[in-house]
């Protein structure tokens, strides 16, 4: 089936703290995880995205790791500020037969950085 | 300057009106999509356009229709027998090559009056 599940709904975390928004997908073919972040009233821009054959990257102060395995991925950001406070979506890829590749999103996760 | 441009910002649909929201992109993307965002909900796919004169049903179509006459647009209609507008409409594009990298409009909220 086409589900993508992500939790924590909403992460509070005071400046400096880590913070980590954990995904599960559903689908084995999925190749492609992007995070996307959502200020208010604005659309999502993509941060990070790493592919299937890779197991974790980085850009400065986010990463993303993925088990295949276990059908997980995950945002980690270092050294929050008040201006990560955003609303992150994860999403997968699921390739139709038609050979488009569709991205299934998460539920969002409301991250709060308080100074 | 290059992006994606949606408008309007706020519609307000009466009772049996369709309305039309509009996205334009001058980023010589070949597709386009449409998503529909509510409350705590992921983003979910309307309809979406690979080519010009080209275009499919996404996961939630009904009620919704989209034309793509040219490169650069891709206006959704909602129309009457949509019975819950209310949400806020994303369109988004990319380049046919690597179509999951999307590059998203800033939205229009659609409110029921």
């Amino acid at each position: 089936g086409e589900n993508v599940e992500q939790h924590p709904s909403t992460l509070s975390v005071q400046e400096g703290d880590s913070a980590v928004i954990k995904c599960t997908y559903s689908d084995s073919a999925s190749n492609y995880f992007p995070w996307y972040k959502q200020e208010l009233g604005k659309g999502p821009q993509l941060i990070i995205d790493i592919r299937s054959n890779v197991g974790e990257k980085k850009d400065q102060r986010i990463a993303v790791t993925l088990n295949k395995t276990a059908k997980h991925f995950s945002l980690h950001i270092t050294e929050t500020q008040p201006e990560d406070s955003a609303v992150y979506f994860c999403a997968a890829s699921i390739r139709r037969n038609t050979g488009f590749q569709k991205l299934v999103f998460g539920t969002g996760t409301r991250l709060l950085v308080s100074p | 300057d290059g992006g994606i441009t949606q408008s309007p910002k706020y519609l307000f649909r009466k009772e049996g009106q369709n309305v039309t929201l509009s996205c334009e992109q001058n980023l010589n993307h070949d597709a386009m999509y449409w998503y529909r965002q509510d409350p705590g909900q992921g983003l979910r796919l309307i309809y979406y356009s690979q080519i010009v004169n080209d275009f499919q049903k996404g996961d939630i179509a009904e009620g919704y229709s989209v034309s793509r006459e040219k490169k650069e647009s891709f206006p959704l209609t909602v129309t009457s027998a949509q019975k819950n507008p209310t949400a806020f409409y994303l369109c988004a594009s990319s380049m046919a090559s690597t179509n999951e990298k999307l590059f998203f409009g800033s939205g229009t909220q659609l409110s029921v009056l």
